[in-house]
């Protein structure tokens, strides 16, 4: 079975600031994919980047960017210039390849703070 | 537009009593739902998967008979709590797949409280 692993509870940042969040798995297979969710307080979840795992290249969504390490099981999330509106719960999560296994795999979740 | 329209939004029900929860997919025809839920300040944890025009797939450690998981039509897929306990309170989540590798549409998730 599939684990993803997120390592940080808790996390803030100065607003226009930088800051990563952290996200390993475990996985057998060779196909899959991998996204970062925000739930802000309305609990609403909101796709941020999307990674497939036979992409060599880092995805990239404006202010957010990843840093995809296959060998590794690391998939981190880097937010640039931190704005208020960051403020929310990421989640890490993973989904298989195979046709007809479409159900995601969440890690714990960070909550991530903006300091003004 | 939203993708999955997921009521309702929040209920509050007596212990014993059932509660259903409805998923809606809009825009697709989905042939597989997902049901997820959430205890305050924890990740979201798959119930079940709902395919259409068949039993549900279960996840270890959830009760069938006590979530009943009907998914009759391509766009509808219902989540009954039969029997509900204030330990079932939690808030409950809905995503949709297509079958060509997207992101899951999530429904705007349910409160359900049981007093």
């Amino acid at each position: 079975a599939q684990t993803v692993t997120q390592s940080q509870p808790e996390m803030s940042v100065q607003e226009a600031e930088t800051v990563t969040l952290s996200c390993t798995y475990d996985t057998s297979e060779s196909d899959y994919y991998l996204f970062w969710y925000k739930q802000p307080p309305s609990r609403q979840m909101i796709l941020v980047i999307r990674q497939e795992a036979y992409k060599q290249q880092n995805a990239t969504e404006n202010r957010f960017s990843v840093n995809f390490q296959k060998a590794a099981k690391s998939f981190s999330l880097k937010i640039s210039d931190s704005q208020l509106g960051d403020a929310a719960m990421y989640f890490c999560a993973y989904r298989s390849g195979d046709f007809g296994n479409e159900k995601l795999t969440f890690g714990t979740g960070t909550r991530l703070t903006i300091i003004p | 537009g939203a993708v999955v329209s997921q009521h309702p939004s929040w209920v509050i029900c007596k212990s014993g009593t059932s509660v259903k929860i409805e998923c809606r997919s809009l825009d697709f025809q989905a042939t597989t739902m997902f049901w997820y839920r959430q205890f305050p300040k924890q990740s979201l944890m798959l119930m079940a998967t709902s395919n259409e025009g068949s039993k549900a797939t279960y996840e270890q450690g959830v009760e069938k008979d006590k979530f009943l998981i009907n998914h009759a039509s391509l766009t509808l897929s219902t989540l009954t709590v039969t029997s509900a306990h204030p330990e079932d309170s939690s808030f409950y989540i809905c995503s949709v797949a297509r079958n060509d590798g997207s992101p899951l549409h999530f429904g705007n998730g349910t409160r359900l409280t049981v007093t």
